[in-house]
């Protein structure tokens, strides 16, 4: 079975911090994402990377950063946490090929205060 | 960009009732795949659809993929609490996209 793992399960931060979300997976998958869920908004594509040492935005990448120097391992950034950034965050790894499924790390709830 | 619409965003059902959820893309899809998120759980994976027209059942869970490929359903019949949960589809562009389009789900309750 694949296994995502993230670091944390509830995080709390302040504003002004720098924040690291970790997320590593077991199954050698080239595709990684960051997302985060809020009520009624449902999952929103922060970053999403392909390769080692690559990435790409997603939907929403304002305020946040993210590092792969490992394929094994994707770390989301928030370099400036606010307030509005007080969400669920999920990461989720795939296979190659968009046919593929993505699997789900057990999510972050990150509370800034 | 990709838009996907999903209704009802709630619905709530008497144990034994059916339920229906509906999908619907502003583009074409090359495939549309289902997850299924428990209360408190992360998204779990339940199935792709590639086909124009295609219908997949997972014992009493009917999926459709439309004839256009851009809308699909989930049908579940004779509801069960274990059925409760928030159901999502994502769609998929084409070949070359990394990404999926998810809907916002639906959030489904089932009073015993």
């Amino acid at each position: 079975d694949v296994k995502v793992t993230q670091s944390s399960r509830y995080l709390v931060k302040r504003t002004g911090e720098k924040v690291f979300l970790e997320c590593v997976q077991d199954m050698d998958h080239e595709n990684m994402f960051w997302y985060r869920q809020d009520p009624g908004l449902g999952l929103r594509l922060i970053y999403f990377s392909y390769d080692v040492k690559m990435k790409e935005k997603g939907d929403i990448p304002e305020g946040y950063s993210v590092s792969r120097e490992k394929k094994e391992r994707f770390s989301l950034i928030l370099e400036s946490a606010s307030t509005n950034q007080t969400s669920m965050y999920l990461c989720a790894s795939r296979g190659w090929g968009n046919n593929q499924p993505q699997h789900f790390g057990d999510g972050t709830r990150l509370s800034i205060l | 960009g990709q838009q996907v619409m999903q209704i009802p965003q709630y619905q709530h059902v008497q144990e034994g009732e059916d339920f229906t959820t509906y999908c619907n893309s502003s583009t074409t899809l090359s495939n549309i795949q289902w997850y299924k998120q428990r209360p408190g759980g992360h998204p779990v994976f339940l199935i792709q659809l590639v086909k124009s027209g295609e219908v997949k059942k997972q014992k009493r869970l009917t999926f459709q993929f439309g004839e256009a490929k851009k809308n699909s359903s989930l049908h579940i019949t004779a509801t069960q609490t274990t059925d409760v949960g928030t159901y999502f589809c994502a769609g998929s562009s084409g070949a070359g996209s990394y990404q999926l389009t998810f809907g916002k789900g639906t959030k489904l309750s089932v009073i015993p």
